[in-house]
């Protein structure tokens, strides 16, 4: 158990729908990442914030946003679905936002969405 | 274009060889490599990390080496186990004047160790 959750574990919406994702980082970690994971891809760094602000973006499209609350966890909004958004979303965190403790980061579960 | 490259998809061993996994890179900016492990329905777990500073790091079974000239690296896990079963993603970070890139990950490779 690496100590980061993440809800809902599945989610099945259709086309056209919004969906939020929620992810609780492990205590005192201060970052939190979002990654997508298609079938037969790697992780897609999407997006990343640090101590409630923004720290980096990566491929994230413009149908989707994410925020971290004053409690550090983190919400990634998908709107709009298509059926390319299924995919696995994985939430990370770590101690720092870089430097030696950003490096190693600490993964949830994830969350499987099918977009029908 | 992938800065991170598992060239092979799937590996098979035999319980108490070594397995070597595979990573090669092209970004010279990497600076740090880690190695995450992932089973069925849960998250990756970091595995072992290892400086661009560095050509070795050893934790127990699974060593990390990295040859920078060649923009390669590799995973190797002496004796294997069959709990070692599972997919090894390779990741690296970039280091851009002061801060920090994100990791990017390669597509993984499947482990499998038969009793």
């Amino acid at each position: 158990d690496s100590g980061v959750t993440q809800t809902p574990k599945h989610l099945i919406t259709a086309t056209g729908q919004r969906v939020t994702l929620r992810c609780s980082p492990r205590s005192g970690d201060l970052s939190v990442y979002w990654y997508q994971q298609s079938l037969d891809q790697g992780l897609q760094f999407l997006i990343q914030y640090y101590n409630g602000e923004e720290r980096a973006k990566g491929n994230i499209l413009e149908r989707f946003s994410a925020q971290q609350f004053p409690d550090l966890h983190s919400e990634l909004n998908l709107s709009s679905l298509e059926l390319g958004d299924s995919a696995l979303y994985f939430c990370a965190s770590s101690v720092g936002g870089q430097g030696r403790s950003g490096r190693e980061q600490y993964f949830g579960p994830g969350t499987r969405l099918t977009v029908t | 274009d992938q800065q991170v490259k598992q060239n092979s998809p799937s590996l098979s061993v035999q319980e108490g060889r070594i397995s070597i996994l595979n990573c090669d890179y092209t970004n010279s900016m990497f600076d740090y490599f880690l190695w995450y492990k992932k089973y069925p329905a849960e998250g990756p777990t970091f595995l072992i990390s290892i400086s661009s500073i560095k050509d070795k790091n050893e934790d127990g079974r699974f060593t990390v080496f990295l040859n920078k000239s060649a923009k390669h690296l590799s995973l190797h896990i002496v004796p294997s186990q069959p709990g070692d079963s599972a997919v090894y993603f390779c990741a690296a970070r970039a280091y851009y004047g002061g801060s920090q890139g994100n990791l990017i990950f390669g597509k993984g490779t499947k482990l499998s160790v038969k009793p």
